[in-house]
């Protein structure tokens, strides 16, 4: 069966550092993959999408790696603020194309 | 910033009874999707909508669900009997039709929180 895993762990990590959140999946053929960003009580909000010929894609304090060899997909927020506390959301198409589905999430907690 | 907009925002219901959730997508958008978002847990896909007809639906949206277009703006989800483990939050998303950067790039609402007694 198809399978997005992000880490269920969340992850506590200080302001002003690097924080490094890792999406796997299995059985599926991705031509592109998405991040999104989730707050408590709110929608998803779409981040960054990387298609399967981009190595590396880049948004301001934002950079998301895709390599379709390893099924993986990791996702980098630079000189990390409290602000950027929420859960964040990783998105692969279905093979029909129609359907968008998610990963569980990480939970990021950025403390001053 | 154009938005997609929910009602209502919470609804608490009794058990088997019918529920209708409203979403206005944005208006240039196309393509239309309910998700829903057990308390804790991923959120999952229900069901997309395109050219007045389901596109793809998943294992969850059995014959208790059902989704319409009334009119050019309104796209409903509606649950005929609910059951407790329909408590949860529904979220309507919608994307532009196809092409470019923004394929398949949802926007999502803030969601209806269901709760059923």
């Amino acid at each position: 069966s198809q399978k997005i895993e992000q880490n269920s762990e969340a992850l506590n990590i200080q302001e002003g550092k690097t924080a490094t959140l890792t999406c796997n999946y299995t059985n599926y053929s991705p031509a592109y993959l998405q991040w999104y960003r989730q707050d408590p009580g709110r929608g998803p909000v779409f981040l960054l999408l990387i298609r399967e010929n981009e190595k590396e894609k880049r948004k301001e304090r934002l950079k998301v790696t895709f390599d379709t060899t390893l099924k993986q997909s990791l996702f980098h927020i630079t000189a990390s603020q409290p602000a950027d506390s929420a859960t964040y959301l990783c998105a692969l198409n279905s093979n029909s194309g129609y359907a968008l589905n998610f990963g569980k999430g990480t939970s990021l907690l950025v403390t001053p | 910033e154009p938005e997609v907009t929910q009602t209502p925002s919470h609804q608490v219901t009794q058990m088997g009874q019918e529920v209708i959730l409203r979403c206005v997508p944005i208006s240039n958008h196309l393509y239309f999707y309910w998700y829903r978002q057990i308390l804790g847990q991923k959120v999952e896909f229900l069901v997309s909508f395109y050219n007045n007809e389901i596109s793809e639906k998943s294992e969850i949206f059995d014959d208790q669900f059902s989704v319409e277009r009334p009119d050019g703006s309104n796209f409903t989800l509606k649950i005929r009997s609910t059951k407790l483990e329909d408590s949860a939050m529904y979220f309507c998303a919608s994307r532009v039709l196809t092409g470019g950067s923004g394929a398949n790039v949802l926007t999502f609402g803030a969601g209806s929180r269901l709760t059923v007694l």
